[in-house]
């Protein structure tokens, strides 16, 4: 079944702590993206990655850093997360250009 | 810079009533837009997706948009809504990156009640 999945899927942490959130899609797809979800704000794109060792920001990536060093995975990095940074992650991948966006259940973290 | 608007944040309907949720985008050539819908607790499904051709889209769920270049607008409609559709609606359209269009632009969106 073609799929996009995180891990995990809700955590709570503590400011500071490192943290990653995994992501893989086995679609083969070489676009990937993270976006977190806010209420009110709705969903803002963090990084993107337009193929292996291709990463750029997106609107919101300070306090974030990502790699993409396999093309169906592509992690989220909190290296010392904050509680502004509590929030509902999604990760996405999409074929090369004009393709739809496949996204994955969510992450829910919470950063006391 | 591309924008999306959704100007409803929260509409309430009637089981079996109509419905059309509003999306205008800014973008000056034709853009690829989308509707994604989000259940409570869940992901994001995609409901309907324009890139060109036939300005009327169907999707799934018995949804449809409609694409008006004149009001750069993609509204979302459904002619008789169940209470399955209670959810939050996202419209999107596509980023331009040198021509590559692979990521999304969100509107905030227009979370949908239904009354029984």
């Amino acid at each position: 079944e073609a799929q996009v999945t995180q891990n995990p899927r809700y955590l709570i942490t503590v400011t500071g702590k490192k943290l990653t959130v995994t992501c893989s899609q086995n679609m083969n797809h070489e676009y990937m993206s993270w976006y977190r979800q806010d209420p009110g704000l709705g969903l803002r794109q963090i990084y993107y990655s337009m193929n292996v060792e291709v990463t750029d920001k997106g609107d919101v990536p300070e306090g974030y850093k990502v790699s993409r060093k396999e093309k169906r995975n592509f992690p989220l990095i909190l290296e010392s997360p904050s509680p502004n940074q509590t929030s509902l992650y999604f990760c996405a991948s999409s074929a090369a250009k004009q393709e739809t966006q496949y996204f994955g259940p969510g992450t829910r973290l919470l950063v006391l | 810079a591309q924008s999306v608007t959704q100007p409803d944040i929260h509409i309430t309907v009637s089981e079996g009533a109509s419905l059309e949720l509003r999306c205008n985008y800014s973008y000056g050539a034709t853009p690829y837009l989308f509707w994604y819908v989000q259940s409570p607790g869940q992901g994001l499904q995609l409901l309907l997706k324009y890139f060109s051709g036939d300005t009327l889209v169907q999707g799934i769920k018995g949804f449809e948009a409609e694409f008006k270049r004149s009001q750069s607008s993609f509204n979302l409609r459904k002619p008789s809504v169940h209470w399955s559709d209670a959810a939050e609606y996202f419209c999107a359209v596509g980023r331009v990156y040198g021509g590559s269009q692979g990521n999304l632009i969100f509107g905030k969106g227009t979370k949908l009640s239904v009354k029984p």
